[in-house]
């Protein structure tokens, strides 16, 4: 399998539940970003993982818990949830973290989560 | 601080006719421009992109030009297809850090 597979692809759950996502990219890079994209918004850039290391956290609540155990995977554990976290979760991937010019990102299908 | 502002949507085109989709940015240094398209139930995919001031990005029948003097990159398209019905992301890499605009939703009627 190649690129950037994202599971599951939809997600129902409660304000109560603990449910995880998985993000894994087949592209050997360095980068991996998890998105919140919401209707009529901008794309929200949540984490940035860098060589494994945490790089960005754009004042994401708590109740998202990134982990990147390597370069190829990326998870996002989420708790007690709200209904306005409702929304397309995008994972991408990049070779270089946005050091090299014209660097392209390759993002996964989305898990589109729906909380009740 | 660094930024895109790409036109509301939704676009409604007939098949065949021409395309734009404008797209403006902020940034300070020599940033990078992309467009990405997003079919529905799919992530963003890159669509083309450029590198430096004068050049054109190109791919299936799209193009843009990466102006400095107007800092713009407009999406164009001579002749739609009802297969270009998607939402498309203007985007910037400046500073290390990726920009996307709200994006544009455009539908190709037959």
């Amino acid at each position: 399998e190649t690129g950037v597979t994202q599971t599951p692809r939809h997600l129902v759950m409660g304000m109560t539940n603990k449910k995880s996502l998985k993000c894994e990219q087949h592209l050997g890079h360095n980068a991996m970003y998890w998105y919140k994209q919401s209707a009529k918004k901008p794309l929200e850039l949540m984490f940035v993982y860098n060589f494994k290391e945490q790089t960005e956290n754009n004042s994401v609540p708590s109740r998202f818990s990134p982990e990147c155990p390597n370069s190829s995977h990326l998870f996002l554990h989420l708790h007690t949830l709200q209904p306005e976290d409702s929304a397309l979760y995008l994972c991408a991937s990049s070779q270089g973290s946005g050091r090299l010019a014209g660097e392209t990102q390759y993002f996964g299908p989305g898990t589109r989560l729906l909380v009740l | 601080g660094d930024s895109v502002t790409q036109m509301e949507g939704p676009v409604t085109l007939s098949e065949e006719a021409f395309l734009t989709i404008n797209c403006t940015y902020t940034a300070t240094g020599y940033p990078s421009l992309f467009w990405y398209v997003q079919y529905p139930g799919e992530g963003l995919q890159l669509l083309l992109k450029a590198t430096k001031a004068d050049d054109k990005g190109s791919n299936k029948g799209f193009e843009a030009t990466y102006r400095k003097e107007t800092t713009s990159f407009h999406l164009e398209k001579g002749s739609v297809q009802v297969s270009d019905s998607a939402v498309y992301f203007c985007a910037l890499l400046a500073g290390n850090q990726f920009y996307f605009g709200t994006g544009t939703s455009l539908t190709v009627i037959p």
